[in-house]
């Protein structure tokens, strides 16, 4: 069975203070991974696929790297407005459907 | 601008009394799929389609029903809700079911069910 566990459930930051969200997944063949924003009242926000291991991509203060067991979403200075819950999901090859671990909470006080 | 519109945002409604979340997206997407999201488990799988009239179960089906009869509307169908389906509901889309193209969901449907 395809399983995606996330740590730690919830991580406070000072601002500035850079940090990583870890993402562990065991699947049957890995089509992708994907790492999601989730505001409180809204829904998830995408932000990255990552389909191999090795792979690392970008986006302002984020990066989220892939091994073949588990993936880092790295937090560099980090800012109150990126306190979110941060969800990782993967796609099994074959006709599965995403599988969603259950989020990392991140509060960044100023 | 490119949404997925879920409606309607709160509910609150009795056991057995039937209801609808309605799900309509504007970018043309071919897939469309349901997912309920409650605390400690996750987001999880109810329903998904992969185009008009046709549509599979996800990890969590049972008590719900959905239709697609349309490409742009996937409405959910609770035919006798129960309080274990008190839950916060989410619908989403993409283009190839989220793997090359990302999946947009709604902003939620809040159900409770007393």
């Amino acid at each position: 069975e395809d399983q995606v566990t996330q740590s730690p459930e919830a991580l406070r930051l000072q601002e500035g203070e850079s940090s990583s969200l870890n993402c562990s997944y065991t699947v049957s063949g890995l089509r992708g991974l994907f790492w999601y924003r989730q505001d409180p009242g809204k829904g998830p926000e995408f932000l990255f696929t990552l389909y191999s291991a090795g792979e690392e991509k970008e986006k302002e203060r984020l990066k989220a790297t892939l091994t073949k067991k588990e993936s880092f979403l790295h937090i560099t200075a980090p800012k109150p407005e990126d306190s979110a819950t941060y969800l990782c999901a993967v796609q099994a090859k074959g006709n599965t459907p995403l599988v969603f671990g259950k989020g990392t909470r991140l509060s960044v006080i100023a | 601008e490119a949404q997925v519109t879920q409606n309607p945002r709160y509910l609150i409604t009795v056991t057995g009394k039937k209801l609808t979340v309605t799900c309509s997206q504007n970018m043309n997407h071919e897939y469309m799929s349901w997912y309920r999201q409650d605390p400690g488990l996750g987001l999880r799988q109810i329903y998904y389609s992969m185009n008009v009239e046709v549509t599979d179960k996800g990890d969590v089906p049972e008590g719900y029903k959905v239709s697609r009869k349309e490409k742009r509307n996937f409405p959910l169908i609770l035919e006798s809700p129960s309080p274990n389906q008190t839950s916060l509901y989410f619908c989403a889309s993409s283009s190839d079911r989220g793997l090359n193209s990302p999946l947009h969901f709604g902003n939620g449907t809040r159900l409770t069910v007393t």
